[in-house]
């Protein structure tokens, strides 16, 4: 079973607008991470936020934290066309192992 | 540096027959972790390793097992292959500490007729 759920499961955006998706969790975690795939290859990292922490931001990436509601957000800023692909959130609970959203796929239109 | 290896890339079985998957890791690296990537279920962990010891197992069927070298170079079996086992699964290495980044290799790509 995975542990987050992601919304929207789909994102259909213009370059150079800005893309929100949103990631709820069920448990108590240590850190939460966002990565990228693009179709059907590796996922690639993007970010990592510890629970003691509200908001990180890595280039035009900034993702938000709230424990309390025990959800997360990830927001692309100016969006490219190579930002094209599907997004996860990951959470940590150090046991070893990610629990993966079902992610929110972006398709971001020239 | 390298980066994670997975081999093959693509294979095509049919059920019934066995597979095995191998993951090189990153350089210095490790932890091994694998995942099962479907349209249906997602990424579902299967196991992790360090240092040849098997730490976490995801609720998979005994018909998947692992195991990781003394490199630090891992391999995964699949028994018995039914047509559910159909997926994208994925490698993972990392230095194995806590909140270490977790890098991912390209995947192997399984489809059993």
């Amino acid at each position: 079973s995975q542990q987050g759920e992601e919304d929207p499961q789909a994102l259909s955006i213009q370059e150079g607008e800005n893309a929100t998706m949103n990631c709820s969790y069920k448990t108590s975690i240590n850190n939460l991470q966002w990565y990228r795939q693009n179709s059907g290859r590796g996922l690639v990292h993007l970010i990592l936020i510890r629970s003691n922490e509200r908001e990180k931001h890595s280039g035009r990436l900034r993702v938000t934290l709230d424990t309390s509601k025990k959800s997360s957000s990830l927001l692309i800023t100016a969006s490219r066309a190579a930002d094209t692909a599907s997004y996860f959130c990951a959470t940590d609970n150090s046991d070893y192992k990610l629990s993966f959203g079902a992610g929110t796929t972006v398709t971001v239109r020239a | 540096k390298a980066g994670v290896t997975q081999t093959p890339r693509y294979l095509i079985k049919t059920r019934g027959q066995q597979v095995t998957l191998s993951c090189s890791p990153i350089s210095g690296h490790r932890s091994v972790s694998w995942y099962q990537q479907t349209p249906g279920q997602g990424l579902q962990f299967l196991f992790e390793y360090f240092s040849e010891t098997q730490r976490n197992k995801g609720n998979f069927p005994g018909r998947f097992s692992g195991r990781q070298f003394s490199n630090s170079r891992s391999e995964m079996n699949v028994s018995t292959l039914e047509l559910g086992d159909s997926a994208l699964y994925l490698c993972a290495s990392s230095k194995g500490l806590t909140e270490d980044t977790q890098y991912f290799g390209p995947g192997t790509r399984l489809t059993v007729l």
